[in-house]
């Protein structure tokens, strides 16, 4: 069935400095891509999100790139910040699809 | 302007006994979800719904039954409570289906 792994689970950087988090997905007919962030205690929310159409999106010092060939995406924050500390999770779907398949979260600290 | 509100926010029950986890959203929305989130797990698809009168089951459905009876509303029924079903659960909604979901804030369910 539909799988989205990504990695890593913990990532740990200093302020100022870049952080990548990936996944793959394993359904070749998925064409939506978005990534959310959850901050303790609180919802997921969407913080960007990308389309099969497109290789790289940007939005501030949030990005994300999508290799379709090899089945992966990315997000990319540079400049991090403490307040960018939180789980981010990737997702994947199908237009045709009703469901937002999730990768298992990555724990982000932004040590100051 | 509510978005998606689940109800209650905290609930213990006790092996066996049955509730309801309550979802409502206000912004019109055709595609309804709940997911699941346990630790170093992500978000799991429990059930869905694309509109009134349809609901179909996700990746974890065992367990656990939902009905659509208008747009605006989701419940999630445990019909006999087991230790395996203490969890996060969150409700989700979106419009066009599948794409940029909105979270409710959560129930924190735990069974002993």
């Amino acid at each position: 069935g539909e799988n989205v792994e990504q990695h890593p689970s913990t990532l740990s950087v200093q302020e100022g400095d870049s952080a990548v988090i990936k996944c793959t997905y394993s359904d070749s007919a998925s064409n939506y891509f978005p990534w959310y962030k959850q901050e303790l205690g609180k919802r997921p929310q969407l913080i960007i999100d990308i389309r099969s159409n497109v290789g790289e999106k940007k939005d501030q010092r949030i990005a994300v790139t999508l290799n379709k060939t090899a089945k992966h995406f990315s997000l990319h924050i540079t400049e991090t910040q403490p307040e960018d500390s939180a789980v981010y999770f990737c997702a994947a779907s199908r237009d045709s699809s009703y469901k937002l398949i999730f990768g298992s979260g990555t724990r982000l600290l932004v040590r100051p | 302007n509510a978005g998606v509100t689940q109800t209650p926010k905290f609930q213990v029950l006790k092996t066996g006994q049955s509730m309801t986890l309550q979802c409502a959203q206000d912004m019109n929305h055709e595609y309804m979800s709940w997911y699941r989130q346990d630790p170093g797990m992500g978000l799991r698809l429990i059930h869905y719904s694309v509109g009134a009168g349809i609901t179909d089951q996700g990746e974890v459905p065992n367990g656990y039954n939902v009905s659509r009876s208008t747009t605006e509303d989701f419940p999630l029924r445990l019909l006999s409570a087991a230790p395996s079903q203490t969890s996060v659960y969150f409700c989700a909604s979106s419009q066009p289906a599948g794409k940029d979901a909105f979270f409710g804030q959560g129930t924190r369910l735990t069974v002993v």
